[in-house]
């Protein structure tokens, strides 16, 4: 099975970069997948990284190390409207591509 | 516009009350997954369906079944919810991964809550 670990609170200000952390340990990873989610909401694709590297994605970047277990997401000119849980989530090496969500980050931008 | 339609959208039922969720896509996709999210946690998988293929996770409960009559509907089924049952479902398709490609597309979910 996999684990992900990423932290459960980030605050910044309007404008501002922030990066979202995400460690994992695995067994049949194929690759990691980010997803947003509002209060009440469903979540929402964001990005998904199935190589090492770098992916952009307007305001949105996200990275992935395989040899580090490691993947972070980047937003940038933050807005207010992207206060919201970010979840990094693994995904498996089945044809369904399975995911399993870490606990999840709540961001919260401020004025 | 395509997308993920979940039905109702709020459920109130009884303790060990049998209660049935369903969902519908016009997405075509041939993968479609149930998750239960609780308050504040993240979302987990239960199973999924790869075409008429049934893929349950290993600790979801003997009480959650599921139905895929077509490439259209899923359907959640709850045997006897407990009160720990009480939380979001939400189906989610996607259509087959590519190495580069990976994304599920979610309903708007049903929120269930057990008396």
């Amino acid at each position: 099975g996999q684990s992900l670990e990423q932290p459960s609170e980030v605050t910044a200000v309007e404008g501002a970069i922030v990066q979202i952390n995400c460690t994992y340990q695995t067994s049949g990873f194929y690759g990691l997948s980010w997803y947003q989610q509002h209060d009440g909401g469903a979540p929402t694709f964001l990005s998904y990284n199935a190589l090492d590297g770098l992916e952009e994605t307007g305001r949105f970047s996200s990275f992935l190390s395989r040899s580090d277990s490691y993947g972070y997401l980047l937003l940038q000119e933050l807005q207010m409207k992207d206060s919201a849980s970010y979840f990094c989530a693994g995904a498996s090496s089945g044809s369904a591509r399975q995911l399993t969500f870490g606990s999840g980050t709540q961001l919260t931008v401020l004025p | 516009d395509a997308m993920v339609i979940q039905n109702p959208r709020y459920q109130v039922t009884q303790f060990g009350k049998p209660v049935t969720l369903s969902c519908s896509q016009t997405l075509n996709h041939n993968v479609m997954y149930w998750y239960q999210q609780k308050s504040s946690q993240a979302p987990k998988l239960l199973f999924h369906y790869y075409d008429k293929d049934f893929n349950n996770e290993a600790d979801t409960p003997d009480n959650f079944q599921s139905r895929r009559p077509n490439t259209s509907f899923c359907f959640l089924d709850i045997r006897s919810p407990g009160l720990g049952d009480a939380a979001m479902y939400l189906c989610a398709t996607s259509r087959e991964a590519s190495y580069s490609y990976n994304e599920q597309f979610f309903g708007p979910g049903t929120r269930l809550t057990v008396l």
